[in-house]
């Protein structure tokens, strides 16, 4: 079945610079992907919602890039800021025709002032 | 917006007794999940279920029951809880329609002593 790496699982930078997260998945049918944000002690919030359709999907303050060549997904932070300092994962749906989404393990950003 | 409750908020429980995890989805979606998350594992598919009386077994099933008797409320049923159970649990609802995004509720913080 679908696997999904994340990478890094943590990761620490100063605040204005940028914030890489990167996951890989193995299902070359999967259709849809998901990155969520998760603040401490909290539930996970959508960030994004992208289709394979569409490499290049830009949000408030981040960018979300897919390279369905190398099954690559990856959050691209720009700026990052304090307020960015939270766990976040990428999901997988691993096809249109079915219902199982998978995560990623995670990745803790910790934006410094 | 998607809402998604659960109750209790946080439980302490005792070895060997019964814990029961509501999850309430006002959005009309299809599909609900329980997950647990633990530290170094990310989240955790634990049963999830295509509509009202089904239930299917996620990727951790072992000593966890789920119930969906009505489109809105989807429970976890934990029949003789054990310590390992400790954890976060989250709910979550979602639509195949949508790609199956999924959105979460706030997460209940188990405690089994």
């Amino acid at each position: 079945g679908e696997q999904v790496e994340q990478r890094p699982p943590h990761l620490s930078v100063r605040e204005g610079d940028s914030a890489v997260i990167t996951c890989t998945y193995t299902d070359p049918n999967s259709y849809y992907f998901f990155w969520y944000k998760q603040e401490p002690g909290a539930s996970l919030q959508l960030l994004m919602k992208v289709f394979s359709s569409t490499e290049i999907n830009e949000g408030q303050g981040f960018t979300v890039l897919l390279n369905k060549k190398d099954k690559r997904l990856s959050l691209n932070l720009t700026a990052a800021h304090p307020g960015d300092s939270a766990a976040y994962f990428c999901a997988v749906s691993a096809s249109s025709n079915t219902n199982k989404v998978v995560f990623g393990t995670g990745t803790r950003l910790q934006v410094l002032p | 917006e998607a809402a998604v409750t659960q109750s209790p908020r946080n439980k302490v429980a005792v070895t060997g007794g019964k814990v029961t995890l509501s999850c309430n989805q006002t959005n009309n979606h299809n599909n609900m999940y329980w997950y647990r998350q633990d530290t170094g594992h990310g989240l955790r598919l634990i049963h999830y279920s295509y509509g009202a009386g089904s239930t299917e077994k996620g990727d951790i099933p072992d000593g966890y029951k789920a119930s969906r008797p009505s489109q809105e409320n989807f429970s976890l049923i934990l029949e003789l809880a054990t310590p390992s159970q400790t954890s976060v649990y989250f709910c979550a609802s979602g639509d195949t329609g949508d790609g199956d995004t999924q959105y979460f509720g706030p997460g209940t913080r188990l405690l089994v002593l």
